[in-house]
């Protein structure tokens, strides 16, 4: 049981390059998230998903899209890396609940600078 | 969602417990009080949850007023290990969503 994997773990691009974060979780949980952290700072959601074949924008998702294709992966694309978008990018799943939050899982981290 | 506020950073001591509070003053009737920690390089990891009055797990506590207005954090006799930032959240399924925002949480210092 891996949880939630992200891949790639570290990666650096030239402004205006193009790539893709993939998430993978494997507890057959609805929601995903993706969020970044800046130095010193919290975790800002970016896009989040309640199934497959829905997104949603979270409070930071200028620059970033997002698909749900298969309920196991979250992908996240920058068309046009710009340096601003440097920072550690988390994904997260969580289990729907009735009521209230269920509880998140979060995967490793992917380091992103773009240069 | 119910905005949180929690102090930036706090200091202890190896063996002390630590209580850290967190404001949530317009907290709605089906909203839940949950706490993340979170290691250097690391994602957030679930701690506890709780809806009112005082819940406590293998790791700690959340102690809830009546009023939900506030919640506490206590961390009994910590440890080095236990510096790291603890998030505050307050939420619930709204219109269908989950949505899980982080404020700026607190950063735990342990010192020898």
């Amino acid at each position: 049981n891996a949880g939630v994997t992200q891949t790639p773990k570290f990666r650096v691009l030239k402004t205006g390059q193009s790539m893709t974060l993939l998430c993978a979780q494997d507890m057959n949980h609805e929601y995903m998230y993706w969020y970044r952290q800046d130095p010193g700072m919290g975790l800002r959601l970016i896009h989040y998903s309640v199934g497959e074949g829905t997104t949603a924008k979270g409070e930071v998702p200028d620059g970033y899209n997002v698909s749900r294709l298969k309920k196991q992966n979250f992908l996240l694309g920058l068309e046009s890396a710009a340096p601003s978008q440097t920072s550690v990018y988390f994904c997260a799943s969580s289990y729907s609940s009735p009521a209230g939050f269920s509880e998140a899982f979060f995967g490793q981290g992917t380091r992103l600078t773009v240069v | 969602l119910a905005k949180t506020t929690q102090p930036i950073s706090m200091d202890s001591y190896e063996g002390q417990e630590v209580n850290i509070t967190c404001s949530h003053n317009n907290i709605a009737t089906n909203d839940y009080i949950t706490w993340y920690q979170q290691f250097p390089s690391q994602g957030p990891r679930f701690i506890i949850q709780g809806y009112k009055t005082k819940v406590t797990n293998e790791v700690a506590s959340l102690f809830i007023p009546a009023d939900r207005k506030s919640s506490t954090l206590s961390l009994p006799r910590v440890s080095l290990s236990d510096t790291a930032v603890y998030y505050c959240l307050v939420g619930a399924v709204s219109g269908g969503y989950n949505k899980l925002i982080f404020g700026a949480g607190t950063r735990l210092a342990v010192h020898p």
